[in-house]
């Protein structure tokens, strides 16, 4: 089974700090990855992706996020936090595989600190 | 814009009820999930369908079921409704031909009693 490893279930950071959510996986051939942000009472709705080509990729929102194949990692960053930032963040890979089935991470909430 | 409606934002059942959950997409995609989304756990998958009257077992199946009569409406069906199955459940689709992106819905709010 594949396996999505967010660490941290809850990140705290100051207004305008740097803003780093970890993600790593389990599999030896890479899958497509993906980012979700779930604000409150709302679904989830993609922030980024990357399939192929650049491992750097920009998602909405001033958030990036680098694919490390040495390292199976997809960590969310944001140079500055801003307030509507907060929100609860998901990594997500697909294997097309496997059944063109989403795998989640368990999710890491963010708090915001003005 | 793009949407996936479920009717539903809060719902309150009793043990043993027969509940339905109800996804409709209006953008003609194949592709339909369910997830139920538990604090600490993450989103998992229950079923999914890639197509009208096609269904899937997802990772966590056990205590549902599902209908896809239409291409735009996908239910989700417990049978007997029991108190752990209390949590929020999102359905989404995903746009051919690639697949790569989830549209979700708002979530229902489902508490069994």
């Amino acid at each position: 089974a594949q396996s999505v490893t967010q660490l941290g279930s809850h990140v705290s950071v100051s207004e305008g700090a740097l803003v780093l959510l970890r993600c790593n996986y389990s599999s030896s051939v890479p899958p497509y990855l993906f980012w979700y942000v779930q604000y409150p009472n709302q679904g989830l709705q993609l922030l980024l992706k990357y399939t192929t080509g650049a491992t750097l990729v920009k998602g909405i929102n001033g958030f990036e996020a680098e694919f490390k194949k040495s390292e199976t990692s997809f960590h969310l960053t944001k140079p500055s936090a801003h307030m509507s930032d907060a929100a609860e963040y998901f990594c997500a890979v697909l294997h097309y595989n496997t059944g063109n089935q989403f795998y989640f991470g368990t999710g890491t909430s963010l708090t915001v600190i003005p | 814009d793009v949407k996936v409606t479920q009717s539903s934002r809060y719902l309150v059942k009793r043990t043993g009820e027969k509940v339905f959950l109800e996804c409709v997409q209006d953008m003609d995609h194949e592709n339909m999930f369910w997830y139920r989304q538990d604090p600490g756990l993450g989103l998992r998958l229950i079923y999914f369908s890639y197509d009208v009257k096609m269904k899937e077992k997802g990772d966590i199946p056990e205590g549902y079921s599902v209908s896809r009569e239409k291409k735009e409406r996908f239910s989700l069906i417990l049978e007997s409704a029991s108190t752990n199955q209390t949590s929020m459940y999102l359905c989404a689709s995903t746009d051919p031909p690639f697949n790569e992106k989830l549209f979700f819905g708002s979530g229902t709010q489902l508490s069994v009693l």
